[in-house]
């Protein structure tokens, strides 16, 4: 079964508009966190944000913020005042707890592009 | 760089050779992860390890393929006999004590390997 669903494959968005990537997560553990990281055309893995299941507040990190809503499992990113540098592939994932063993778990990904 | 560093870069090997992929983690991180990025797809988890021990290696296929944290020096992937199958980007991460949920995995910037 899919624990995390990116449903956007790829999004365009106007430099200087705000975006919203989308992300939902499947699990029956009450203590779980979910991530964000962005992944340039370069390669590497960029850690962005992070929620923890028991936050009474949505995370924030400069430009990025995560809109949390626990009841309906989702955690979308939110991107404001995007940038061409923001092109890249975002990923999704939650930390899965198996045995003591820590895992993430990613999504599919989604691949923004930032048009000037 | 105190990141996680990841050798080779690029990897390339003829069908039927080994590979070894090396990890250092971050100073101060004993957990290490190894995940496989198909084309478009998002990381797979692999193997998780602390010093000198598998903790869970459930996403490691059954067989050519092995992982070690030794005592001393970097993480070590290996891939006996390989097939144009394994041809993917393979990423390490790091983490420190997981007591601290919250503590995020940083990644290195990957092996791609490539079988001809």
């Amino acid at each position: 079964a899919q624990k995390i669903t990116q449903t956007q494959p790829g999004m365009f968005v106007q430099e200087k508009e705000a975006v919203t990537l989308d992300c939902t997560y499947d699990t029956s553990d009450p203590s779980y966190g979910l991530f964000w990281y962005k992944q340039p055309s370069s390669g590497e893995m960029i850690f962005l944000i992070y929620q923890g299941s028991y936050d009474q507040q949505n995370a924030t990190e400069g430009r990025y913020s995560l809109n949390f809503q626990k009841a309906r499992k989702s955690a979308n990113l939110v991107i404001s005042a995007s940038q061409l540098g923001d092109s890249a592939m975002y990923f999704c994932a939650m930390r899965e707890v198996e045995q003591g063993a820590q895992k993430l778990v990613f999504g599919q990904g989604t691949r923004l592009t930032i048009n000037p | 760089n105190a990141g996680v560093m990841q050798n080779p870069r690029h990897l390339v090997r003829r069908r039927g050779q080994e590979a070894r992929l090396r990890c250092s983690p971050m100073k101060g991180h004993s957990h290490v992860y190894w995940y496989r990025q198909l084309p478009e797809e998002g990381l797979k988890f692999m193997v998780y390890l602390q010093k000198e021990n598998i903790i869970d290696e459930s996403g490691m296929p059954k067989e050519r393929f092995s992982a070690e944290f030794p005592k001393e020096g970097p993480s070590i992937l290996r891939i006996q006999q390989v097939v144009r199958g394994d041809s993917a980007a393979y990423f390490c991460a790091s983490s420190r004590d997981l007591q601290n949920s919250n503590q995020p995995q940083h990644f290195g910037d990957g092996t791609r390997l490539s079988i001809l």
